[in-house]
């Protein structure tokens, strides 16, 4: 079974360019995570998808960033226009289910943003 | 808001040592704790978990237990190897948080032959 991936796993931009993130769950994992790790601060929630819908988006930390997940199936992320605090590690992580002790969030590789 | 502190490392030990990495947490209610791992190069995969009180996660050697009177969940292995050599992550769940995890600030731990 193919495990959580994300593309690129490497991305440099100049402040004010745009860059989108994207990954790929586990297939037939409904719910879906971003989180991010700025300046190996700590690792920090962004939002999270259930299929198509934003079920928590409290963690965005501005609206710079727009998330989507049209279909339900994969999701991306964009910055636009990208800051220099935007660097970072932008983990993906995905689940079958949403509740209940039992469910387990699988991490994708992450994707390095660099902001010059 | 719900907070994990984990000790700061690098920490660096010889290969067959003792290690134990430090994680608090800050939270009302019962939350469930973790403690997830990044080997050079890769995603995070949980290393282990527990659910309530007392109870003991366990996997490669690896054991934490959930103490709810010190609010703690420290990790540790009796004898490390030089591929256990990654940075380890506290983090908690409490589901009227929904389902987001809290992490720690992780602990880079580097074992030498």
């Amino acid at each position: 079974e193919a495990g959580v991936t994300q593309f690129p796993s490497h991305s440099v931009i100049e402040k004010g360019q745009t860059v989108t993130l994207r990954c790929d769950p586990i297939s037939g994992h409904d719910n879906l995570y971003w989180y991010r790790r700025v300046m190996g601060k700590e690792i920090k929630f962004l939002l999270h998808f259930v299929k198509e819908s934003k079920q928590d988006e409290s963690g965005m930390p501005n609206n710079r960033f727009l998330a989507e997940r049209t279909g339900g199936t994969y999701s991306t992320l964009k910055v636009q226009p990208a800051e220099l605090e935007d660097s970072g590690v932008y983990f993906c992580a995905s689940s079958l289910r949403s509740t209940g002790s039992t469910d387990t969030q699988y991490f994708g590789p992450g994707t390095r943003l660099t902001v010059l | 808001g719900d907070s994990v502190t984990q000790m700061e490392g690098p920490v660096t030990l010889s290969e067959e040592a003792f290690l134990t990495i430090n994680c608090t947490y800050t939270a009302t209610g019962y939350p469930s704790l973790f403690w997830y791992v990044q080997y050079p190069g890769e995603g995070l995969q949980l290393l282990l978990k527990a659910t309530k009180a007392d109870d003991k996660g366990s996997n490669k050697g690896f054991e934490a237990t959930y103490r709810k009177e010190t609010t703690s969940f420290h990790l540790e292995k009796g004898s490390v190897q030089v591929s256990d050599s990654a940075v380890y992550f506290c983090a908690l769940r409490r589901i009227p948080e929904g389902n987001k995890l809290t992490f720690g600030g992780g602990t880079r731990v580097l074992v030498k032959p």
